[in-house]
């Protein structure tokens, strides 16, 4: 079945601390990736997405992600952790053709909390 | 500034009583969603839809109703046959081809 995972339901990391969240896909063909962020009681904020050629990805607040077509992975990476990153992290992708394009399927999330 | 204004931001609702949440946006954006989102289950998708006057049952369709008479608005009725609304309600458009979603900034139902 097609799906999006992030195998880490609850991180933890200190304040200044590098951070890496995971996330995988199972789709046949590369779709779009991105990388959303929600405060508690908010929307989700799009931080960056990937949709082809270099596949390592800017994005606001300091994050970037790199995109491994052979692990079919699209980690999203911070290299010192403010203790105002600490939020509820999503990814998704959007198929890149066929009649759902437009449609974001979604990881369950990471929450990310920091240690001051 | 363009965005997504759902209403209201939080929502009380009586036992078989039908609630209607407000979804407008002003991106000019054909496409439009509605998803549910509960501790620990991520976000799962209610309706969509792609243009004005059609809209497709998403992932938890049951107990919910749509329409989009305009391509500003696509109100999400909460009706007396879902079970269990209590939850956070998140309306998005999107311009496809890999922009993502715009999110609004969602309505928290609870029954009492």
């Amino acid at each position: 079945a097609q799906s999006v995972t992030q195998p880490d339901i609850h991180i933890t990391v200190s304040e200044g601390a590098s951070l890496e969240l995971r996330c995988n896909y199972s789709y046949g063909a590369t779709p779009y990736l991105f990388w959303y962020v929600q405060s508690p009681g908010q929307g989700l904020q799009l931080l960056l997405k990937y949709f082809s050629g270099d596949t390592l990805v800017q994005g606001i607040k300091g994050f970037e992600a790199e995109f491994k077509r052979s692990q079919s992975s699209f980690n999203l990476r911070k290299p010192s952790v403010h203790w105002s990153d600490a939020a509820e992290y999503f990814c998704a992708v959007e198929l890149a053709r066929g009649s759902t394009l437009g449609r974001l399927y979604f990881g369950r999330g990471t929450q990310l909390t920091v240690w001051p | 500034d363009g965005g997504i204004t759902q209403s209201p931001k939080y929502l009380f609702r009586k036992e078989g009583q039908n609630v209607t949440l407000s979804c407008e946006q002003n991106l000019n954006h054909d496409a439009m969603y509605w998803y549910r989102q509960d501790p620990g289950q991520g976000l799962r998708l209610i309706y969509y839809s792609q243009i004005v006057n059609d809209f497709q049952k998403g992932d938890i369709a049951e107990g919910y109703s749509v329409s989009r008479e305009k391509k500003e608005s696509f109100p999400l009725t909460v009706t007396s046959a879902q079970k269990n609304p209590t939850a956070f309600y998140l309306c998005a458009s999107i311009h496809p081809g890999g922009y993502g979603y715009t999110f609004g900034s969602g309505t928290r139902l609870t029954v009492v």
